[in-house]
């Protein structure tokens, strides 16, 4: 069965410095999300892409993170420049365009920012 | 802006027990409502998914309701068992395709 692929699984940086993820959505997924899940807490969207445009990013912290789906296929999230407070699991998730069709997730990449 | 509630936030019970897992939303114009299951350190796994003009879904030993004029849904699961085990997230999506999640009701169950 089809998946969505996330790298790295896990990531450990220092705070100021860059990071950046990427997420492989299942083929023909033109819909694409990013989401940002703090411990203990339920995902909360960052972004959302349909094929290479964004459709909603206004809960992305634009002064420090961005995100691209150039090819409108896989996509790049980054942080730049990390922050202690950005510890959290990272998660994409992919969907067929269709208003009945749910959202597959990718095993996501948890950060740690020391 | 849609919030999403979800009572317990932790359950501890005994193998074999059946269990009411609640759900609430502020907003009741919802497209469809999703339950998910995620274990440690993992990402989610979607359980059930209710359309806003179903009331309920079955899956094996699990079964979700939704009211949606309430804004309230339920996922029950019988005869739980240890594999049970986990976070249990509830997810309610819009007319544009957002789904906004509540907090999670994290899940033991004790051999």
């Amino acid at each position: 069965e089809a998946e969505v692929a996330q790298s790295p699984r896990y990531k450990i940086t220092e705070k100021s410095q860059a990071v950046a993820f990427w997420c492989d959505p299942i083929s023909g997924h033109a819909t694409l999300y990013w989401y940002r899940q703090i411990l203990g807490q339920g995902p909360e969207l960052l972004v959302q892409f349909q094929d290479e445009s964004v459709v909603d990013d206004s809960q992305l912290p634009k002064d420090r993170f961005s995100a691209e789906r150039l090819k409108g296929v896989d996509s790049t999230l980054k942080i730049q420049p990390a922050e202690l407070g950005d510890s959290a699991m990272y998660l994409c998730a992919s969907r067929l365009t269709g208003a009945r069709e749910t959202q597959y997730f990718g095993p996501g990449t948890r950060l740690l920012v020391l | 802006k849609q919030e999403v509630t979800q009572i317990p936030a932790a359950l501890s019970v005994p193998e074999g027990e059946n269990l009411v897992l609640n759900c609430s939303f502020t907003d009741s114009a919802i497209y469809n409502l999703q339950w998910f299951r995620q274990d440690p350190g993992k990402g989610l796994t979607s359980l059930l998914l209710i359309q806003s003009s179903q009331r309920e879904q079955t899956s094996g030993r699990l079964n979700a309701s939704l009211d949606k004029s309430s804004g309230r849904s339920t996922l029950y699961i019988a005869a739980s068992q240890p594999g049970d085990s986990a976070t249990y997230l509830c997810a309610v999506m819009d007319a544009g395709n957002m789904l906004t999640f509540g907090g999670g009701t994290r899940l033991m169950v004790k051999p």
